[in-house]
């Protein structure tokens, strides 16, 4: 398996307009989750879903964010407008449902600038 | 999920064991320790989980203290390639679906000096 694809690995936009980021997770993998990292804030969870469906979004900064996952190979993160604050990596990440096999594979990531 | 306290870095002579302590003294009963590291400009990886028996894998040893308020990653000879950010996570159990979170702190950079 290729493990878990992120596009694109940079993105540069300027301050107002709509990005997307996507991912594939891990062929079988029921979890996903987006994470993301500044210096300031370190590694933060955003939003997961369980078999397709959004369990928690308590981590969405705010309404310019929006997760969806229209199915089990596809997932995208939208900000719109985007703002320099946003500038980040952002992490996909998934994970089997299984209680004995908890590990969460990790996308090698976006590296978002907003200028 | 119970806090952890780890150094926030600290070095190790290529070929020599690494060992990271992590402290999470309001563990409860059903929290796993978990250990993920990062390497610079790559996405965090899983190196190893426990809850109160000692582990090892291919990558790492993982000791945790009787009373389960402390644990130790164990890399037995490091590399160059050992050098990243080490995070130390307690979480509760799986529970079919829910809860499912893993929250990251700050980490301990390890460096591996040639």
């Amino acid at each position: 398996d290729a493990g878990v694809i992120q596009s694109p690995r940079h993105e540069v936009t300027e301050m107002g307009q709509e990005v997307t980021l996507r991912c594939k997770p891990i062929s079988g993998h029921d979890y996903l989750f987006w994470y993301r990292q500044t210096m300031m804030r370190g590694l933060e969870l955003l939003i997961y879903f369980n078999n397709n469906v959004p369990i928690d979004d308590s981590g969405m900064p705010e309404d310019r964010f929006s997760a969806k996952m229209p199915n089990a190979s596809f997932s995208t993160l939208k900000i719109q407008p985007s703002e320099p604050r946003d500038s980040a990596v952002y992490f996909c990440a998934s994970s089997p449902d299984s209680a004995t096999n908890e590990k969460l594979f990790f996308g090698s990531g976006t590296q978002l600038s907003v200028l | 999920d119970a806090k952890t306290t780890q150094p926030t870095s600290m070095d190790c002579a290529e070929g020599r064991a690494a060992n990271l302590p992590c402290n999470h003294s309001t563990i409860s009963g059903n929290e796993y320790v978990y250990w993920y590291r990062q390497i610079h400009s790559q996405g965090p990886q899983y190196i190893i989980h426990g809850l109160k028996n000692n582990e090892t894998n291919e990558m790492a040893s993982l000791i945790i203290t009787e009373d389960r308020k402390s644990s130790t990653l164990i890399l037995p000879h490091a590399t160059l390639r050992d050098t990243a950010v080490y995070y130390c996570i307690v979480r509760v159990d799986w529970s079919g679906g829910s809860n499912y979170k893993l929250t990251f702190g700050k980490g301990t950079l390890l460096t591996v000096n040639p």
